[in-house]
């Protein structure tokens, strides 16, 4: 299966300040890479997903991108906001069978 | 817009009871899976399925099982619940296609006593 790792447990940043989280992955055969976001007693919400064709997404503060050689790919956050404190997971999808790997989660602490 | 539900947010239960946590979704999604999420452990795979009355077992089938008589549901079943199953359950769901994001309901918090 799948060995998913994501660094750092936990981040701490001050507001305006940007956050960088890293996954790696083990299984050279994913191909889709989603970032979840999931606040205190809500649901884990897709916030952006890269596939393997492409390098690096963006979409306003958030990006991700992608190394497929090394098997790693990061979120990066700019100008962070205390809305952004969460928990956030990334998930590499093997195609066989359509299953996600979550990762064991960022907890991001925005202080204002 | 998708729309995943689960039936209760918060379930209270006892131990040996037969309990059941019941999941829908309104966007014709052929993947429908289930997780339970652990402080510390993060989220995960108990069984997914892939189509009406088919299902696999996750990483951690053991003391559920599961069923899809429908496309749009998904029930998960703990057929005596044990303290050990006391969690956070997360239903989710995504599209046969290739490369397509899971979209997951508000969760159940379920407590064995």
């Amino acid at each position: 299966g799948e060995n998913v790792e994501q660094h750092p447990s936990t981040l701490s940043v001050q507001e305006g300040d940007s956050a960088v989280i890293k996954c790696t992955y083990s299984d050279s055969a994913s191909n889709y890479f989603p970032w979840y976001k999931q606040e205190l007693g809500k649901r884990p919400q897709l916030i952006i997903d890269i596939r393997s064709n492409v390098g690096e997404k963006k979409d306003q503060r958030i990006a991700v991108t992608l190394n497929k050689t090394a098997k790693h790919f990061s979120l990066h956050i700019t100008e962070t906001q205390p809305e952004d404190s969460a928990v956030y997971f990334c998930a590499p999808l093997l195609p066989a069978g359509n299953m996600l790997t979550f990762g064991g989660g960022t907890r991001l602490m925005v202080k204002p | 817009d998708v729309k995943v539900t689960q039936s209760s947010r918060y379930l209270v239960k006892r131990t040996g009871e037969k309990v059941f946590l019941e999941c829908v979704q309104d966007m014709d999604h052929e993947n429908m899976f289930w997780y339970r999420q652990d402080p510390g452990l993060g989220l995960r795979l108990i069984y997914f399925s892939y189509d009406v009355k088919m299902k696999e077992k996750g990483d951690i089938p053991e003391g559920y099982s599961v069923s899809r008589e429908k496309k749009e549901r998904f029930s998960l079943i703990l057929e005596s619940a044990s303290t050990n199953q006391t969690s956070m359950y997360l239903c989710a769901s995504s599209s046969g296609q290739k490369n397509q994001p899971q979209h997951f309901g508000d969760g159940t918090r379920l407590s064995i006593l």
